[in-house]
């Protein structure tokens, strides 16, 4: 089983439309946890961290339930701009480093 | 901003070759990572280190090796490049164990 896994997509929204995006993850010591995007041909850039008691950044809200080992992001009102591959990312503290595990991505893509 | 620099974008290789690449991050970060991406196995986690002199492996380290001799910069090594080592290669760095990453632009190795 994979460390962290996500909805495998793509997701194909009219603009205006809200999508959600979950992620699973295996390991109940990881301890900080992140939504990243990426463009086509890009690096990953950070989106937003992702807190317990849950965080909204405009249009973005991403929830962490630790209880089930669960992650999610919300996007509302779509733009076409939001189209992109959205990564979730797990942090477990690994001897005296933190190990960054990323999901395999769910690629969004927002239509007129 | 911080700035995290791999010295090419693209880069082709003989199967066989010793391949160095090189990644230099300008934020006095604790850790650095290398990951390789391929289409539908997402990121994967090769080397990472969190202090200069030392390294940890990651999911995939079989065919690769690493150097951090100076906090700033961190090597990823092909001892003898293969085809199936034909990738897109990223280097990240963050602060602390629990903090976000952010990438270099990433170096696409082709191995003939």
């Amino acid at each position: 089983r994979k460390e962290v896994e996500q909805d495998p997509g793509p997701f194909n929204v009219p603009e205006g439309a809200t999508v959600a995006f979950n992620c699973t993850y295996s390991n109940s010591a990881s301890q900080s946890f992140f939504w990243y995007r990426q463009d086509c041909r890009k690096e990953p850039k950070l989106l937003m961290s992702v807190y317990s008691s849950g965080n909204e950044d405009g249009r973005f809200t991403a929830q962490l339930n630790r209880a089930s080992q669960y992650i999610s992001l919300l996007i509302r009102d779509s733009k076409l701009s939001d189209s992109a591959t959205y990564l979730c990312v797990v942090i477990s503290i690994y001897n005296q480093g933190g190990k960054l595990i990323f999901g395999q991505g769910t690629e969004l893509s927002v239509k007129p | 901003d911080v700035k995290v620099t791999q010295s090419s974008r693209y880069l082709v290789k003989r199967t066989g070759e010793k391949v160095f690449l090189e990644c230099v991050q300008d934020m006095d970060h604790e850790n650095m990572f290398w990951y390789r991406q391929d289409p539908g196995l997402g990121l994967r986690l090769i080397y990472f280190s969190y202090d200069v002199k030392m390294k940890e492996k990651g999911d995939i380290p079989e065919g690769y090796s690493v150097s951090r001799e100076k906090k700033e910069r961190f090597s990823l090594i092909l001892e003898s490049a293969s085809t199936n080592q034909t990738s897109m290669y990223l280097c990240a760095s963050s602060y602390e164990g629990d903090t976000e990453a952010f990438f270099g632009q990433g170096t696409r190795l082709t191995v003939v």
